[in-house]
């Protein structure tokens, strides 16, 4: 089973608009990390957020904000005024103190922003 | 902080020939790094598990000899893609966890291997 689903797989958006990207996850482990990677053009993941599973309070750094609910397995992304340059994939990944912090990424979701 | 470099960024080389990657953590010690392959347009597949020291972990479906690592250091590790052929093309990206944030994996930027 696929531990962290994004199901959304692209989405454009017009310049300056808000967008969302969801990520749910799926694990049994009460202590457990997710993250939010950024993937441009050129290839590099860039680390934007890790969150622990005892810390459920939301978090906002300048344009983007992050929503994490446990209730509801979700750890949603959000981009406030969307600029051309956040155009890139975004991958949720899941990580898991019972199986040694591996890694388990989502599909991404390749987001457009259209001047 | 957390910078990992990865070398080479590109490589095109003949059938047969074997290819080395170097991935480097700039300025924390990596207990742990991992080699992950991506292919075009889609998620980023863990390859290997290595330690400072030790043997690497291989996922299953991952040839051992095919892809050979060595994390000889605390902040360097290698994978060699042995016998290189053309389905080996592919990106191949390094991370690497430690310092501060033991559960955070920061990424290299990344090589694109194009076997001929």
């Amino acid at each position: 089973a696929q531990k962290v689903t994004q199901a959304q797989t692209e989405i454009s958006v017009v310049e300056k608009e808000d967008v969302t990207l969801d990520c749910v996850y799926e694990t049994r482990d009460t202590t457990y990390y997710l993250f939010w990677y950024k993937q441009p053009p050129s290839g590099e993941l860039v680390f934007l957020i890790r969150r622990n599973s005892f810390d459920e309070q939301n978090e906002i750094s300048g344009r983007y904000s992050w929503n994490f609910q446990k209730s509801t397995s979700s750890f949603n992304f959000t981009i406030t005024a969307s600029q051309v340059v956040d155009s890139a994939v975004y991958f949720c990944a899941l990580s898991e103190a019972g199986t040694g912090n591996q890694f388990y990424f989502g599909t991404g979701t390749s987001l457009t922003v259209i001047p | 902080g957390a910078v990992v470099s990865q070398h080479p960024s590109w490589v095109i080389c003949k059938s047969g020939t074997s290819v080395k990657i170097e991935c480097r953590s700039l300025d924390f010690q990596a207990t742990t790094m991992f080699w992950y392959r991506q292919f075009p347009k889609q998620s980023l597949m863990l390859m290997a598990t290595s330690n400072e020291g030790s043997k690497a972990t291989y996922e299953q479906g991952v040839e051992k000899d095919k892809f050979l690592i060595n994390h000889a250091s605390l902040t360097l590790s290698t994978l060699t893609v042995t016998s290189a052929h053309p389905e080996d093309s592919s990106f191949y990206i390094c991370s690497a966890r430690g310092g501060t944030s033991t559960e955070t994996q920061y990424f290299g930027p990344g090589t694109r291997l194009l076997v001929l």
